[in-house]
């Protein structure tokens, strides 16, 4: 089976745009997380969507929103871009059904300049 | 407030020996841990879980020990080689499965 794949690997826009981010989880999987990382907070949860609903969500702003599509690929999107936004956004699929371990994209880097 | 912490950010072991990393977590609803490794660049890659119901779950060169009891867990690899190098992080899921709570990451460093 494929992994998780995310588009695209990299990203530089300028504060004040927006941006939308894509991933495309294991083949079978119906949950995708996204996470945020950066090195002064570490990887935070940003939110899940399961069959095209958004299951749980972090303690982000409204700024961050996603959506996820009927064959499961989802998008994250980030408007008003701020500084403080540069980060790598990783991508996570597991099948959805119970508890278990979410499998990884290579994540997208974005920087805000 | 950090529920899931990793108090040491960096740990150096030589080839051969025995790398053990810990994590303390505060939220009791949490029944199910994972550990990942990263390296840089890359997305983390699932190592290793263990359930609440288990104390001990072993996996090849990797172990990871769960007490309940003091909140605490840790991930024992022997023998430690220097591919392993790389951050490892610990994560914590409460019943509902569904969001990954980290720790902040130890950087491991395995000296030839």
């Amino acid at each position: 089976k494929a992994g998780v794949t995310q588009t695209p690997r990299y990203l530089i826009k300028t504060r004040g745009q927006q941006v939308t981010l894509s991933c495309s989880p294991i083949s079978g999987h119906r949950s995708v997380s996204w996470y945020q990382q950066t090195p002064g907070q570490g990887l935070q949860f940003l939110f899940e969507y399961f069959s095209e609903t958004q299951r749980n969500k972090g303690n982000f702003p409204g700024r961050f929103s996603g959506r996820q599509f009927s064959n499961s690929r989802s998008e994250m999107n980030v408007s008003t871009l701020e500084l403080g936004d540069s980060a790598l956004y990783l991508c996570a699929s597991r099948d959805g059904a119970g508890i278990g371990e979410q499998f990884f994209g290579p994540g997208t880097r974005l920087t805000v300049l | 407030d950090q529920q899931v912490k990793q108090n040491s950010p960096s740990l150096s072991v030589q080839e051969g020996r025995i790398s053990i990393l810990n994590c303390d977590y505060t939220n009791s609803m949490f029944d199910y841990f994972l550990w990942y490794k990263k390296y840089p660049a890359e997305g983390p890659t699932f190592l290793i879980s263990i359930s609440s119901i288990k104390d001990k779950n072993e996996d090849g060169r990797f172990t990871v020990f769960l007490n309940k009891s003091a909140k605490h867990l840790s991930l024992h690899i022997v023998p430690s080689q220097p591919g392993d190098s790389a951050v490892y992080f610990c994560a914590a899921v409460n019943n509902a499965g569904n969001m990954l709570t980290f720790g902040g990451g130890t950087r491991l460093m395995v000296k030839p």
